[in-house]
């Protein structure tokens, strides 16, 4: 059984950095094609796709918000880490991190979701 | 940027056909973007419902179906039922580990 776990600060300040893990198991992010990515959805709001981390630490991140992200993973330890820097109060929202199977192109398991608040 | 549109709202009677749609602000979604679609109820984690076009995830019932219709994305529910009644994800695959959300839809079944 696969699952994720997102966990990180639920209040964080305005141009702070916003540090998120998620940490998983019943899967490897050793496995050729695997990735973890992270997904946010403001209140009321649509889901936003920011970044993904492949098996062999090769990072993909939203092109609006690349300047600002920075995901990398522990694979020893099964956790992937999101930092958001200069954060501000369009980045309130639920965060997800989700799990890419190999040669797929959609997100199979989430994670289910923190809640974080800038303010 | 790359904008992908779908209704904000739709509804349907129960046991009636809707089909919702994804589209891309500049361009056809073809194959290579490997829809898929995601359900959810507000405040809760999206349910992977549909990907690669038209698999059906493991436990979803076969009212639901993917396809491309024309130039966009499609989820189709036949039969719909009062149970069905969320929120639609689509998201696209555009390539080079880049994916894009759609805004969503909410389904009312009534």
């Amino acid at each position: 059984q696969i699952t994720l776990k997102e966990s990180g600060p639920a209040l964080v300040q305005p141009t702070q950095t916003l540090t998120l893990t998620c940490t998983f198991s019943g899967f490897s992010l050793n496995t050729g094609g695997v990735g973890v990515g992270w997904i946010r959805q403001p209140p009321g709001k649509a889901l936003e796709w920011l970044a993904l981390i492949y098996w062999d630490g090769d990072p993909r991140y939203s092109p609006s918000l690349k300047n600002r992200l920075t995901i990398t993973k522990d694979t020893s330890a099964n956790h992937v880490v999101l930092t958001l820097t200069n954060v501000g109060p369009d980045d309130t929202g639920t965060y997800y991190c989700a799990h890419r199977e190999a040669a797929t192109a959609h997100f199979q398991d989430w994670g289910q979701g923190t809640l974080v608040t800038v303010s | 940027q790359t904008v992908v549109t779908q209704e904000p709202s739709f509804s349907v009677s129960p046991g009636g056909t809707v089909t919702l749609t994804c589209a891309l602000s500049s361009g056809s979604v073809s194959t290579s973007h490997s829809p898929s679609w995601y359900q959810q109820t507000p405040g809760q984690a999206p349910r992977t419902l549909i990907y690669n076009i038209n698999t059906r995830s493991s436990g979803v019932p076969d009212r639901f179906s993917g396809s491309i219709l024309g130039d966009k994305a499609a989820l189709t529910i036949t039969g719909a039922q009062a149970e069905d009644e969320f929120d639609y994800h689509c998201m696209l695959y555009m390539g080079r580990g880049i994916w894009v959300f759609g805004g969503g839809t909410k389904l009312t079944v009534l």
